[in-house]
């Protein structure tokens, strides 16, 4: 079975520094990796996502993240967050077989000091 | 502008009543889910439908209902015989037209709280 696993739970971090949330995944198939964004109350919104093609991905906000097939990760940066970055962050994998087979991570929050 | 609606925002709930939350969607999108998020534990699935009039079983089912009469809506019935309800639940939606790839639209979500 598919897993994701998000190995910092919170990531403070001075503004205009570079963040790295990580991101490592178990399948046996091939998967699709997406990074979804969440702020306080609010729904999920997607930032970015790798199908096929070029490993380094970028997405909104300045955001990008780096398929590694070898070490099955997706880690997330970007080299100078802002105050607004302040939000949760969720990694999550798909094989595309199923529509229910989009398994989640538990979450980076990553707080933003000013 | 195209979008999923998810209502009432908030709502209270005292234990024992079954509430049940709206999602309506206007993006023509085929699947529609239902997700409960608890702090530390990321989404799990509670139901999903592909198609009008079918819906799946996710990971933790037990002690909700869905129905799928309309392309459009996806209600959750949250039952008292859910043991502990008090979460946020988001509602999404999904077009697999991008290389089979399941990319995810989400509602503002519910915030269910049972007194």
């Amino acid at each position: 079975a598919q897993s994701v696993t998000q190995l910092d739970s919170q990531v403070p971090v001075f503004e205009e520094a570079p963040v790295e949330l990580r991101c490592n995944y178990s399948s046996s198939v091939s998967v699709y990796l997406f990074w979804y964004v969440q702020y306080p109350n609010q729904g999920l919104q997607l930032l970015l996502k790798y199908l096929s093609g070029s490993t380094l991905v970028k997405g909104i906000n300045g955001f990008e993240a780096e398929f590694n097939k070898s070490q099955t990760s997706f880690h997330l940066r970007k080299p100078s967050v802002h105050i607004s970055d302040t939000a949760e962050y969720f990694c999550a994998v798909s094989d595309g077989t199923s529509y229910d087979k989009v398994i989640f991570g538990p979450g980076t929050s990553l707080s933003v000091i000013p | 502008d195209g979008g999923i609606t998810q209502s009432p925002k908030y709502l209270f709930r005292k234990e024992g009543q079954n509430v049940t939350l709206s999602c309506e969607q206007n993006l023509n999108h085929d699947a529609m889910y239902w997700y409960r998020q608890d702090p530390g534990q990321g989404l799990r699935l509670i139901y999903y439908s592909q198609i009008v009039n079918d819906f799946q079983k996710g990971d933790i089912a037990e002690g909700y209902s869905v129905s799928r009469e309309k392309k459009e809506s996806f209600p959750l019935t949250v039952t008292s015989a859910q043991k502990n309800p008090t979460a946020f639940y988001l509602c999404a939606s999904s077009s697999q037209v991008v290389s089979g790839a399941n990319v995810l639209t989400f509602g503002a979500g519910s915030r269910l709280t049972v007194l």
